[in-house]
């Protein structure tokens, strides 16, 4: 399985700020996925990032939200734009392991609480 | 009606118990089931991976899909207090780990 290291693992932002969440992967990994939980609720995809291509955005999630990069096959960036306190939640990084593998594999997560 | 039920709990039961916890679904394509354990303050972690139906056993874990309900079940035997989390189905239609869809999560709680 991959190791997956997320950081930063919490902070607390000004609303109106940005974030930027990172996700190392100790493998080269070519589907990464950033995914949202909130309290109560089951996990949300926000994206899909393949490396060398535009990430893929799931309804409701929006690329000047949430801008992502992955600049290789072993690190991608997610990035919390112009908080609110809606925004206020805990962000995964995810890896799918093997290709065309159901079998997801999660980094620690960052919870986020925006002020 | 959501794709995936899961009762949030929260189950208390005594160490030792058997522990049942259970999801429903409406989709009939699925056919990869997995269950996750995800303790607090960290990422889910895959417990049990099935594929379409049957049962799968992986030490006290046993994981259960009914396809002709809509339903699967995890069973936890000789339960510890180590086990205490919250546990998520997920399940998915395709051979990716985009199309998961994961239900809201089971508390439970071990108590010694």
């Amino acid at each position: 399985s991959a190791v997956i290291s997320q950081k930063p693992s919490r902070d607390i932002c000004q609303r109106g700020t940005s974030l930027t969440i990172q996700c190392q992967v100790d493998s080269q990994v070519t589907m990464m996925f950033w995914y949202r939980q909130q309290p109560g609720q089951s996990l949300t995809l926000i994206a899909t990032a393949n490396q060398g291509s535009e990430a893929t955005y799931e309804s409701g999630f929006v690329i000047d939200k949430f801008p992502i990069s992955r600049p290789n096959l072993t690190f991608s960036t997610l990035t919390v734009s112009n908080m609110s306190p809606e925004d206020s939640s805990i962000y995964l990084c995810s890896v799918e392991w093997g290709h065309l593998s159901t079998e997801a594999f999660f980094g620690q997560g960052t919870r986020l609480t925006v002020v | 009606q959501k794709e995936v039920e899961q009762d949030p709990g929260p189950l208390s039961v005594p160490e030792g118990a058997i522990v049942s916890l259970n999801c429903t679904y409406s989709n009939s394509a699925f056919q990869y089931f997995m269950w996750y354990r995800q303790y607090s303050r960290k990422g889910p972690e895959l417990l049990m991976y099935t594929y379409s139906s049957g049962n799968k056993e992986d030490g006290r874990f046993t994981a259960q899909v009914d396809k002709s309900s809509k339903y699967i079940s995890l069973f936890i035997r000789d339960s510890q207090p180590s086990d205490s989390a919250t546990y998520l189905c997920a399940m998915s239609a395709h051979s990716s780990a985009s199309k998961i869809i994961f239900g809201s999560g089971t508390r439970l709680s071990i108590r010694p």
